[in-house]
């Protein structure tokens, strides 16, 4: 495979669940990121990682937990979340985040629906 | 005052025409910028990167005008295809949090038979 994937794709759950969303980058970036998509809103940068260390916390409550075990694989660890939760969740990779001509590469998204 | 923004649409052209979206950005400090284009439910995916004063690439112009903090892109010779939301995406470097990438709430573009 090449580019960003993420699983799933959809995810519907309820306010008391716990689920994970995954994502891989086959880029060989050392910058990966966590943004959340609501209707007519623009991303929202929610985590930012850099050499599998975060370095971004973008004041998102601590019912979203990331993990990122390597430059590759970046995860978002979902409990009790809120009706408002529900949005694409996208992940994105960039070369690095020390120069400033890295362009982002978004994998597909996560279409969360919190019932 | 946003650090991005964008006349959001929508903007419905016939095929055939040529149509300008326009971004403004907030800190004179941004370095480089970028075009994406978004289709519905689908993730955003990178059209054109503007670093100096523009960028061509077939039908699309990109421009960049640092003095007055402005971002265009020229869509030539519309495509039914062209239908999508157009993201304005600037990365600006911060001295402590390091590069940031901003992003506007998009234009939306309907291209009509």
């Amino acid at each position: 495979e090449t580019g960003v994937t993420q699983t799933p794709r959809h995810l519907v759950m309820g306010m008391t669940n716990k689920k994970s969303l995954k994502c891989e980058q086959h880029l060989g970036h050392n910058a990966m990121y966590w943004y959340k998509q609501s209707a007519k809103k623009p991303l929202e940068l929610m985590f930012v990682y850099s050499l599998e260390e975060r370095v971004e916390n973008n004041s998102v409550p601590s019912r979203f937990s990331p993990e990122c075990p390597n430059s590759s694989h970046l995860f978002l660890h979902l409990h009790t979340l809120q009706p408002e939760d529900s949005a694409l969740y996208l992940c994105a990779s960039s070369q690095d985040r020390a120069s400033s001509y890295n362009e982002q590469f978004f994998g597909p998204g996560t279409r969360l629906t919190v019932l | 005052r946003k650090e991005v923004e964008q006349d959001p649409g929508p903007f419905n052209v016939p095929e055939g025409a040529t149509v300008a979206f326009n971004c403004t950005y907030s800190n004179s400090a941004s370095q480089s910028f970028f075009w994406y284009r978004q289709d519905c439910r689908k993730e955003p995916k990178l059209l054109m990167s503007v670093y100096s004063s523009g960028n061509e690439d077939g039908r699309f112009t990109a421009q960049l005008n640092r003095a007055s903090q402005y971002i265009s892109l020229l869509i030539r010779d519309s495509k039914l295809s062209d239908s999508a939301t157009y993201l304005c995406v600037v990365n600006t470097h911060l001295s402590v949090r390091g590069n940031q990438f901003y992003f506007g709430t998009g234009t939306s573009l309907t291209v009509i038979p």
